[in-house]
C-alpha cells in the first residue's frame, strides 16, 4: 500500500517488559514523528526525524523510550521497563518535506500494559 | 511552550443542525491544519490554512484562520451522521520541527 504502516497493530506487554513499535513511512517521505494518543485525547508529540537525524525528542517521556530511524526510512520506537502509564496508541506520521507539509499518519498501534 | 485550545470538547447534535468548533491559542502559528479522526484510525487532513484571516471551504465545512494566526474555527453546516468523528486543530511551531495538536472536539450526529 501506498499509506504509512504500523506494526504491530495491537500490543499487550507485562509490566517490565520492552517493546518495540515499527513505522513503514509513505516512500520518499523526508520527515517521520511519533505521537502518543491516550484515550479521548489529541496525538501528544514525541519526536521528530528529518531522514536519519533526530531533531527533536523533547515529547519523549522519559529514559525508558527510545526512537531511531538508522536509513532514514523505517522507523522503530522502543519503550524499555513497560508502566500502566504508557498504555496508549501510539501513532506515526510523515511528510514529503519540513514545514508546512501535511501529516500522513498510520493507524497507530494501541500498546496495553497489564 | 504554544498551546493549541479547542472548545467545545464533546458535541451530540441532530441531523441538519449546524455547528461551530473552535482552536485557540496564545501563539502564533505559520498554519493550522484541521484533522479528523475515525476510531481505530489515524488523523487524516482536512484543510490547512497559512494566510491570516483565509476563509476555505471543503463542501459543508468552512475553516477560518483568524487574522492574528493565533486561532482558526470550523463551521459545519447541515450536519450528517457521517461527520461523527474527532476534530483535531494542529499547528506547526515557529521552530517548524513539530507539529503540535489540541485536544480534540468530539462531535456525534444523531439520525
Amino acid at each position: 500500500g501506498a499509506g504509512v504502516s504500523q506494526s504491530p497493530r495491537y500490543k499487550v506487554a507485562k509490566r517490565g517488559q520492552d517493546v518495540a513499535l515499527r513505522c513503514d513511512p509513505i516512500s520518499g517521505h523526508v520527515s517521520l514523528f511519533w505521537y502518543q494518543q491516550a484515550l479521548g485525547q489529541g496525538p501528544e508529540f514525541l519526536t521528530y526525524f528529518q531522514n536519519e537525524a533526530q531533531l527533536d525528542k523533547s515529547g519523549l517521556p522519559s529514559d525508558r523510550f527510545f526512537a531511531e530511524r538508522p536509513e532514514g526510512s523505517v522507523s522503530t520506537l522502543k519503550i524499555q521497563r513497560t508502566q500502566q502509564e504508557d498504555s496508549a496508541v501510539y501513532l506515526c506520521a510523515s511528510s514529503f518535506r519540513q514545514g508546512n507539509s501535511p501529516l500522513h499518519f498510520g493507524n497507530g498501534t494501541r500498546l496495553t500494559v497489564t | 511552550t504554544q498551546l493549541l485550545e479547542q472548545s467545545p470538547q464533546f458535541l451530540s447534535i441532530q441531523e441538519g443542525e449546524n455547528l461551530t468548533v473552535y482552536c485557540n491559542s496564545s501563539s502564533v502559528f505559520s498554519s493550522l491544519q484541521w484533522y479528523r479522526q475515525e476510531p481505530g484510525e489515524g488523523p487524516v487532513l482536512l484543510v490547512t490554512v497559512v494566510t491570516g484571516g483565509e476563509v476555505k471551504k471543503l463542501k459543508r465545512l468552512t475553516f477560518q484562520f483568524g487574522d492574528a494566526r493565533k486561532d482558526s474555527s470550523l463551521h459545519i453546516t447541515a450536519a450528517q451522521p457521517g461527520d461523527t468523528g474527532l476534530y483535531l486543530c494542529a499547528g506547526e511551531n515557529t521552530g517548524g520541527f513539530k507539529t503540535i495538536f489540541g485536544a480534540g472536539t468530539r462531535l456525534f450526529v444523531k439520525a
